[in-house]
């Protein structure tokens, strides 16, 4: 069966940088792209951008870019999202979900809260 | 970017009622739309892609029309287990956008 499974909760200060893993199973990961959707607490959710695990390619929604780097190892089956200079509205559940093809997602990571605070 | 606009922000219905939320896209998606379920402090669950397509496992009572920019999910027959947030979600082009949110709450 299809896993993602998202590292765990972090607590950073501002200005620093955070890295979340999604380790896939259950698929070729190579196969589908993975998306980044975040949600602030009690607010809506929030497309982030995505990688292609085959060529490493990205595409990053404007507002992100030039602060998130997606990255993967296809050795572990695993996709990155590091978020740099962060900021306390970054504050956040972080998801990985997978593309089932079309970009809309079937399978989801559990989240992973960020939490920014000096 | 596509701005996608759910209607109502929040509903009060009971057990048995039929609801129907509406998601207008500002520019026309071509039906490359998704709903999705969330309760709290879990995922979003992918109701229907496709406007209208209902994904494996989802009970049938739950079902999506529209085409253009005008969008609707209906619950034909709410159950307990439906009481949740519903997102809209256009994946016609990037930046993907969803939907604010839609509250279903009991009455």
């Amino acid at each position: 069966q299809v896993q993602l499974v998202q590292s765990g909760a972090e607590v950073k200060k501002p200005g620093a940088s955070v890295k979340v893993s999604c380790k896939t199973s259950g698929y070729t990961f190579t196969g589908y792209y993975m998306h980044w959707v975040r949600q602030a607490p009690g607010q809506g959710l929030e497309w982030m951008g995505w990688i292609n695990p085959n060529s490493g390619g990205t595409n990053y929604a404007q507002k992100f870019q030039g602060g998130v780097t997606m990255t993967r190892d296809t050795s572990i089956s695993t996709a990155y999202m590091e978020l740099s200079r962060l900021r306390s509205d970054d504050t956040a559940v972080y998801y990985c979900a997978r593309d089932q093809g079309s970009g809309y997602y079937y399978y989801w990571g559990q989240g992973t809260l960020v939490t920014v605070s000096s | 970017d596509i701005q996608m606009t759910q209607s109502p922000s929040s509903l009060s219905a009971s057990v048995g009622d039929r609801v129907t939320i509406t998601c207008r896209a500002s520019q026309g998606i071509s039906n490359s739309l998704a709903w999705y379920q969330q309760k709290p402090g879990k995922a979003p669950k992918l109701l229907l892609s496709a406007a209208s397509t209902l994904e494996s496992g989802v009970p049938s009572r739950f079902s999506g029309s529209g085409s253009g920019t005008d969008y609707t999910l209906t619950i034909s027959t709410l159950q307990p287990e439906d009481f949740a947030t519903f997102y809209c979600q256009q994946y016609y082009s990037t930046p993907y956008t969803f939907g604010q949110g839609t509250k279903l709450e009991i009455k």
